[in-house]
């Protein structure tokens, strides 16, 4: 089954703005992880934020978990248009397996 | 020095061959992942093996094998390949509820 719904399903910005997506999950977690899909590419890990963590910085990207909403945001600040490309939230709990979300297709216009 | 690597990148073949997937990671981990993205881009993961030993083995079709010769490799084999096959597979690996490393893809075209 699906754990995360990824909202919204697209998005489309010119570079400079900031892009914001959600990600909300059903069951409990041990962490939660953002990643990167290029077109035609693999997926690429952006960051990864445990249950007793509430926020995170990586360079431009801002994450945030709240656990008693079960659901998690991914900021990107200042965005460019080699952002453009689908993100997708995982989330990791008591079993070997990460289940990714129905992810969220960026686009930025120059 | 790619980390995970599978092969080919394209595969296209006729309905009802047996197709087979190579994947390889020179990372260290313990565990591998096969994961299908459908052309929705809904990414859903297949198996898992840790050290050679199979642990998660989802809702797939027995004609899906994979095999995992030792922690470094796992190789999915397709029996009777069907048009609903169709899909982008992606092999993975990490170490235990830690972040996944990506091979590139192998894009199946049943005909």
């Amino acid at each position: 089954s699906q754990q995360g719904e990824e909202d919204p399903q697209a998005l489309s910005i010119q570079e400079g703005e900031n892009a914001t997506m959600n990600c909300s999950y059903k069951t409990s977690i041990n962490n939660l992880q953002w990643y990167r899909q290029n077109s035609g590419r693999g997926l690429v890990h952006l960051i990864l934020i445990r249950s007793n963590e509430r926020e995170k910085h990586s360079g431009r990207l801002r994450v945030t978990l709240d656990t008693s909403k079960k659901s998690s945001s991914l900021l990107i600040t200042a965005s460019r248009a080699a952002d453009t490309a689908s993100y997708f939230c995982a989330t990791a709990s008591n079993t070997d397996k990460l289940i990714f979300g129905t992810g969220t297709r960026l686009q930025v216009f120059p | 020095d790619t980390a995970v690597s599978q092969t080919p990148k394209y595969l296209v073949t006729q309905m009802g061959n047996d197709k087979s997937i190579k994947c390889e990671q020179n990372l260290g981990h313990d565990t591998m992942y096969w994961y299908k993205q459908d052309s929705k881009k809904f990414l859903k993961i297949m198996f898992s093996y840790n050290n050679k030993e199979l642990i998660i083995n989802e809702t797939v079709p027995n004609r899906f094998s994979p095999k995992s010769p030792d922690k470094a490799h796992l190789n999915l084999h397709i029996n009777s390949l069907e048009l609903g096959d169709s899909a982008v597979y992606f092999c993975a690996s990490s170490q235990v509820n830690e972040k996944l490393f990506f091979g590139s893809g192998t894009q199946l075209s049943v005909l």
